[in-house]
């Protein structure tokens, strides 16, 4: 069966520094992609980030990047310098192709300043 | 700008009652999505829509059905709504493709069932 697991329901993280918001995914697929979503208090589900399974490099976006490692199955994000508006519920997701993508229970991230 | 739009930001149905949610999307999508959202839950797939007039039933379907009659128009429906229906509802919508592919997603709707 395929599943998402976020262990971390709440994180804090000051303003500026680095934080990583863990992720691991369990399936038999050997093509699958991983999306981490970001959703801020206003309710709208906002894409972040994907790696696709035969990608070889990290995939990086602006202060957002992914770390995938693939034997451990993990595909923890990591946001460099947080600010404020960082603040917001993170979803770790996975589709293996087709319709259907299944969502981690999400991480809350709080920044401080 | 690409746009999910979603009927109600908030609504408030009692017991028993016929609920529609619409959701629109401009991006000429052919997949379509209705998800529930719960706390602890994360997001929970309700129903989906790969083309006009067709539906697939997603984990949670009991007790909702779907129509879309128009590509960029896909409507939720709670027959008889109940108390454990109360919840977030979430549509989003994404081009049809074999490989994986992000989901552009709505506001969301905050329905109560009293």
């Amino acid at each position: 069966a395929q599943k998402i697991t976020q262990t971390q329901p709440g994180m804090f993280v000051q303003e500026k520094e680095a934080v990583t918001l863990d992720c691991t995914y369990d399936t038999s697929d050997q093509s699958y992609g991983l999306f981490w979503y970001k959703q801020p208090s206003s309710g709208e589900m906002i894409f972040l980030i994907y790696q696709g399974s035969y990608d070889e490099q990290n995939a990086t976006e602006g202060r957002y990047s992914l770390n995938f490692q693939k034997a451990r199955k993990s595909a923890n994000l990591v946001i460099s310098a947080s600010q404020l508006g960082d603040s917001a519920m993170y979803f770790c997701a996975m589709s293996t192709g087709g319709f259907k993508t299944i969502f981690g229970a999400g991480t809350r991230l709080f920044v401080k300043a | 700008d690409v746009k999910v739009t979603q009927s109600s930001r908030y609504l408030v149905k009692r017991t028993g009652e016929k609920v529609f949610l619409e959701c629109v999307q401009d991006m000429d999508h052919e997949n379509m999505f209705w998800y529930r959202q719960d706390p602890g839950l994360g997001l929970r797939l309700i129903y989906f829509s790969y083309d006009v007039k067709m539906k697939e039933k997603g984990d949670i379907p009991e007790g909702y059905s779907v129509s879309r009659e128009k590509k960029e128009r896909f409507s939720l429906i709670l027959e008889s709504a109940s108390t454990n229906q109360t919840s977030m509802y979430l549509c989003a919508s994404s081009i049809y493709s074999g490989a994986p592919y992000e989901q552009y997603f709505g506001p969301g709707t905050r329905l109560t069932v009293t």
